[in-house]
């Protein structure tokens, strides 16, 4: 069975520091990966998506970004975090093709708070 | 843009009592309509889904979800609610306009059982 992995569960951060988020998938392949971003009070915003390996689409300009530099693993990264970059991360992935390609699956979440 | 309204941030009820989440979404073309859920201390995870067919879904737990075209909705529904549904409840739609780009989620709606 497929297993989302994300790291760290908790982060809290300096406003300027950088930032490193990573998500493993397991038991797939070529899978589609996403990241989300929950912030207090609003649902979820999707940041990136990626349907390969180096291929990431931004949703929201920022000052994150994505890479996916191996078939299951995807990273979001930042060179200098803001305040308003604090909430709720989640990494989320869907096969690839067919109809049910769009049902997402979520892993556990990082939790980032910036000071 | 997509957007997806639900209409209740907040909702207590005693236990036995039926339960309907409202969600409304903005796009009035082929959309797939997903229900997530996320218990206390866990994952994000899928409840029910809707694709095609019968818009009358059942999902996990005894939950159900009618898509009503004309009225761009999908209400979640349960006839009888338990202490163990308390969770935070997302409707989420795609509307296949793109890629493999991610879900439009709503804002949530925090359900609370009372026993």
């Amino acid at each position: 069975s497929q297993t989302i992995h994300q790291w760290p569960a908790t982060l809290v951060q300096p406003v300027g520091s950088p930032l490193s988020l990573e998500c493993t998938v397991e038991g797939t392949s070529n899978p589609n990966l996403y990241w989300y971003r929950q912030a207090a009070g609003r649902g979820l915003q999707l940041l990136f998506y990626s349907v390969g390996i180096g291929q990431i689409s931004s949703e929201v300009p920022q000052n994150l970004s994505a890479s996916r530099p191996q078939d299951r693993q995807f990273i979001l990264s930042s060179k200098k975090l803001l305040l308003s970059d604090s909430g709720f991360y989640l990494c989320a992935w869907s096969v690839s093709s067919g109809r049910a390609w769009n049902t997402q699956y979520f892993g556990p979440g990082t939790r980032l708070t910036v000071l | 843009a997509q957007s997806v309204s639900q209409h209740n941030h907040h909702v207590i009820l005693s236990e036995a009592a039926s339960l309907e989440l409202g969600c409304n979404y903005s796009y009035g073309g082929t959309v797939n309509l997903f229900w997530y859920v996320q218990y206390p201390g866990q994952h994000l995870q899928l409840l029910l889904k809707y694709f095609s067919g019968d818009p009358l879904v059942k999902g996990i737990k005894g939950f159900e979800a009618e898509f009503i075209k004309s009225k761009f909705s999908f209400n979640l529904r349960k006839p009888s609610v338990q202490w163990s549904d308390t969770a935070e409840y997302f409707c989420a739609v795609n509307d296949l306009r793109g890629g493999a780009d991610g879900l439009t989620f709503g804002k949530g709606t925090h359900l609370i059982i009372q026993p």
